[in-house]
């Protein structure tokens, strides 16, 4: 089965810095990424998400990378604020069979220092 | 976004009893929803598919019999945590995809389920 690893399982960053956070794949049929946000007490929030026949994707302030050959994915947020604090999944869909079935990555818990 | 929904959000039962807990899609029609559970600081696991109309898909490991789930409509399903132990005590989420998209995820809020 998939199986999807997140880094790093923290970090820290001040108000206005980027904030990158990276996740690898193992199954190569997967072929849908997406990242969630989960504040505390909540249930995970979609931010952005990526296909597999798209290599960047663009929101604001939040971008999604995709290197299809190296298996890796990435989330960039540039100029971070206090309310980007908190924990960010990525995750991967394997398609076909696996109807909507996601592996997720173990976590990021992002502090914005103001 | 699509909007889900779940209730209870917060429930305490006492050790043997059974629990259910609602997952709506509010906005849209989900002939499938999925069922997390997800501890203190770590990762979403997913428990089970639930199939409207047929027999839910669990994932190895989870006890068809102990997590009952329904899905009767295309807007509702429900889990049922039968005669619940302090080790169900848990955060419980589900999902559903939306948007002709088999594979765009929205979540609900959650329900916490403490068993004493």
């Amino acid at each position: 089965g998939e199986n999807v690893e997140q880094h790093p399982s923290t970090l820290s960053v001040q108000e206005g810095d980027s904030a990158v956070i990276k996740c690898t794949y193992s199954d190569s049929a997967s072929n849908y990424f997406p990242w969630y946000k989960q504040e505390l007490g909540k249930g995970p929030q979609l931010i952005i998400d990526i296909r597999s026949n798209v290599g960047e994707k663009k929101d604001q302030r939040i971008a999604v990378t995709l290197n299809k050959t190296a298996k890796h994915f990435s989330l960039h947020i540039t100029e971070t604020q206090p309310e980007d604090s908190a924990v960010y999944f990525c995750a991967a869909h394997a398609g076909g069979t696996s109807y909507g079935k996601l592996t997720f990555g173990q976590g990021t818990i992002l502090t914005v220092h103001p | 976004g699509a909007v889900v929904s779940q209730h209870p959000s917060r429930v305490i039962c006492k050790s043997g009893t059974s629990v259910k807990i609602e997952c709506r899609s509010l906005d849209f029609q989900a002939t499938t929803m999925f069922w997390y559970r997800q501890f203190p600081k770590q990762s979403l696991m997913l428990m089970a598919t639930s199939n409207e109309g047929s027999k839910a898909t669990y994932e190895q490991g989870v006890e068809k019999d102990k997590f009952l789930i329904n899905h009767a409509s295309l807007t509702l399903s429900t889990l049922t945590v039968t005669s619940a132990h302090p080790e169900d005590s848990s955060f419980y989420i589900c999902s559903a995809p939306s948007g002709g998209s088999t594979d765009t995820q929205y979540f609900g809020p959650g329900t916490r389920l403490t068993v004493l």
